[in-house]
C-alpha cells in the first residue's frame, strides 16, 4: 500500500509569484484535505476535496485554490504569494464513512516566500 | 467556535519515566473524535491515538493512553516508559463528521537521557 506523497519537498518563491503543490493520496482514498502549518503552530485547515469537488473550506482567501483529479491526486495553487504564506503545507487523504476514518498525512512541502 | 487548547508549549521527561500532556477543547457537538498526533523533526504527522466521544472507555495503544473527560472537555495523553524516539511535537486534535481536523498549537516534548 502506497502512502501519501507530496512534491516538491522544498520550494522558494518570490512575493507576487504563483505556486502549485502536489499530493498523491493513499491508494483507495477518495478525499484529500490540505493544511497550512506556520512555524511553531498547529496545522490550519485550508480546504478538502471529495470526488473532485471542494467539500469544505477554512478561513483562507480565494487566492488559495485547489483541484482533485479522477485518480484522487490533488493540487494546491496559491496566487499572488505573500510573505505570510511561508509555511509547511500538508495534505492528508482519507476514505470517509459514517463512522469516520483517520486522515493519513504526507511529509509536507516547505514553502518559503522571499 | 470549535477550539483546541494545549497549555504546555514545552515539556521534558526523563527517559523511562511517565509524562502527561494536557489538552482541552470546546465544542457544542455531541458526536466527535479526538486525536493525538506526533510530528517528529522529519515533519511527518503520525497518528498516536484516537478516541470516539461516544465511548466512555479511555483509548490505549501500547505505552500511550488517554484520560478522556467528556463533561470537562479534557483529553490528556499519558506516555509511559518514555523513550528517546518519543521526542517530538505532539498535537491534540478534534474532528466532527465533515472530516476537517482542528489542531491545537502543540506541545514540544523533550526526552532527557
Amino acid at each position: 500500500e502506497t502512502g501519501v506523497t507530496q512534491s516538491p519537498t522544498h520550494l522558494i518563491k518570490t512575493r507576487g509569484q504563483q505556486v502549485t503543490l502536489r499530493c498523491s493520496s493513499q491508494s483507495g482514498h477518495n478525499t484529500v484535505s490540505w493544511y497550512q502549518q506556520a512555524l511553531g503552530q498547529g496545522p490550519q485547515f485550508i480546504f478538502q476535496y471529495y470526488r473532485e469537488e471542494e467539500n469544505g473550506r477554512g478561513n483562507f482567501p480565494p487566492r488559495f485554490s485547489g483541484l482533485q483529479f479522477p485518480n484522487y491526486s490533488s493540487e494546491l495553487n496559491v496566487n499572488a504569494l505573500e510573505l505570510d504564506d511561508s509555511a509547511l503545507y500538508l495534505c492528508a487523504s482519507s476514505l470517509p464513512t459514517l463512522g469516520g476514518h483517520e486522515q493519513y498525512f504526507g511529509p509536507g512541502t516547505r514553502l518559503t516566500v522571499t | 467556535a470549535q477550539t483546541v487548547t494545549q497549555s504546555q508549549p514545552e515539556m521534558s521527561v526523563q527517559e523511562a519515566e511517565t509524562v502527561t500532556l494536557s489538552c482541552t477543547y470546546d465544542t457544542s457537538e455531541s458526536d466527535y473524535y479526538l486525536f493525538w498526533y506526533k510530528q517528529p523533526p522529519s515533519r511527518q504527522m503520525i497518528l498516536v491515538i484516537r478516541q470516539e466521544a461516544y465511548k466512555q472507555q479511555n483509548a490505549t495503544e501500547n505505552r500511550f493512553s488517554v484520560n478522556f473527560q467528556k463533561a470537562a472537555k479534557s483529553f490528556s495523553l499519558k506516555i509511559s516508559d518514555s523513550q528517546l524516539g518519543d521526542a517530538a511535537m505532539y498535537f491534540c486534535a478534534y474532528r466532527v463528521r465533515d472530516d476537517k481536523i482542528i489542531f491545537g498549537k502543540g506541545t514540544r516534548l523533550h526526552i532527557l537521557p
